[in-house]
């Protein structure tokens, strides 16, 4: 099972708003990303957790806040949020050790647009 | 020079035919090596990952990887229009444990 789940699908906020994206696995995996990704550009690494620990910020404003309550959950707190920053936002995760550590499987995604 | 760089296309191939999609990098320490197939409006989801020179087949996908050369490829037989995606090329860098994506090479499969 490659799974990983992210909720909800879709999300419309104002600019005013605060909002939590979701995202799980249960491969065991121990490292979790946050990606952003617009129309026609690749991901675009944010976040990445390593055994629950946050070890990779790729400056993202503090807008963006993410959480890792355990080895399966990974939350994005949003808040004060930019029309720009309407995207198309993946978890994914890998193993984190291994032969196979750097494979990533991605969730399906939340699309949110902030107006 | 762009870490990753893939042609952006797109990449047009008749029905059947054997589609070529090629990824160069310019880390020569890069160790492993990943495609992924991405739908419009859906995410990515990976097809093949390699991390030694030579060929790895998997179904109606083959990767190849030239280290000496810095190129990754990936060849997909008897192309089918459900084919139809952008794939993305992502390449893990030696120092680094996040993989860096190219920018995805749109491949259009026509009945």
């Amino acid at each position: 099972d490659t799974e990983v789940t992210q909720t909800p699908k879709h999300l419309v906020m104002g600019m005013t708003n605060k909002k939590s994206l979701k995202c799980e696995q249960h491969m065991g995996h121990r490292a979790m990303y946050w990606y952003k990704q617009k129309a026609k550009k690749p991901p675009e690494l944010m976040f990445v957790y390593s055994y629950e620990k946050l070890s990779i910020n790729e400056s993202v404003p503090s807008r963006f806040s993410p959480e890792c309550p355990n080895s399966s959950l990974l939350n994005l707190h949003l808040h004060a949020l930019q029309p720009e920053d309407s995207a198309l936002y993946l978890c994914a995760s890998s193993q984190g050790t291994g032969a196979r550590s750097y494979e990533q499987y991605f969730g399906p995604g939340t699309r949110l647009t902030v107006t | 020079q762009k870490e990753v760089e893939q042609n952006s296309g797109p990449l047009s191939v008749p029905e059947g035919a054997i589609a070529s999609l090629n990824c160069t990098y310019s880390d020569r320490g890069s160790q492993s090596f990943f495609w992924y197939r991405q739908y419009s409006g859906k995410s990515p989801e990976l097809i093949m990952s390699i991390y030694s020179n030579g060929d790895k087949e998997d179904g109606r996908f083959t990767a190849q990887l030239n280290k000496a050369s810095q190129y990754v490829s990936l060849l997909i037989r008897d192309s089918q229009p459900s084919d139809s995606a952008t794939y993305l090329c992502a390449v893990k860098k030696g120092g680094s444990y996040i993989p860096t994506f190219g920018r995805g090479t749109s491949l259009i499969v026509h009945p």
